[in-house]
């Protein structure tokens, strides 16, 4: 069974520019999540999908994030503008339920540095 | 604030020996109690989670307590392997249906 797979995985962009990051998830996962680690910290959520409706995004910061799962399927997560302090890794992560207690499966992350 | 504390942010332990994670936690509504292990530039995979009806849960070398009172879980590895070199990640929710809460990871270095 193929994983989580998320492109790309790094990226370094200037504050001020914009960026967008994929997701596929594993085939058949309902739930997708996206969080954001930032160095020393632990992942925190930004948004949490079920199919191609939205059940979480609390924590996303609408001013400049913005994410969508069209199809129920990939998704994609951008920020427009970056600022210096969105430096971190982009995980996405999928789970066959919509219990965030039960077993989520995380792609690689993308490292973003904005200069 | 912190609300799953992992006060550790680094640990050596000896290969064969038994090494113990802690975590702590500042909300009494958290029910829900799952460990995840991530290897650098890959994302965290799910070890072992614990529900506040149980004050132990085990799998295979690994066994996670719960003592409620102290808003307290550890994991324990026995017998570490060096395979088990990674951050160690916490996280909580109040049930689990709700977002998980994570700690800062505690990278865990066994030495051979």
């Amino acid at each position: 069974e193929a994983g989580v797979a998320q492109s790309p995985r790094y990226k370094i962009i200037e504050k001020r520019q914009s960026v967008a990051f994929w997701c596929n998830p594993i085939s058949g996962h309902a739930t997708l999540y996206w969080y954001q680690q930032i160095l020393g910290q632990g992942p925190k959520l930004l948004i949490q999908f079920q199919n191609n409706g939205v059940v979480d995004d609390s924590q996303l910061p609408k001013d400049r994030f913005s994410a969508e799962r069209l199809k129920g399927v990939d998704s994609t997560l951008k920020i427009q503008p970056a600022k210096l302090e969105d430096s971190a890794v982009y995980l996405c992560a999928s789970s066959p339920t919509h219990r965030s207690g039960d077993t989520q499966y995380f792609g690689p992350g993308t490292r973003l540095t904005v200069l | 604030d912190q609300q799953v504390k992992q006060n550790s942010p680094s640990l050596s332990v000896q290969e064969g020996r038994i090494s113990i994670l802690n975590c702590d936690y500042t909300n009494s509504m958290f029910d829900y109690f799952l460990w995840y292990k991530k290897y650098p530039a890959e994302g965290p995979t799910f070890l072992i989670s614990i529900s506040s009806i149980k004050d132990k849960n085990e799998d295979g070398r690994f066994t996670v307590f719960l003592n409620k009172s102290a808003k307290h879980l550890s994991l324990h590895i026995v017998p570490s392997q060096p395979g088990d070199s990674a951050v160690y990640f916490c996280a909580a929710s109040p049930d689990s249906n709700y977002q998980l809460i994570w700690g800062a990871g505690t990278k865990l270095i066994i030495k051979p």
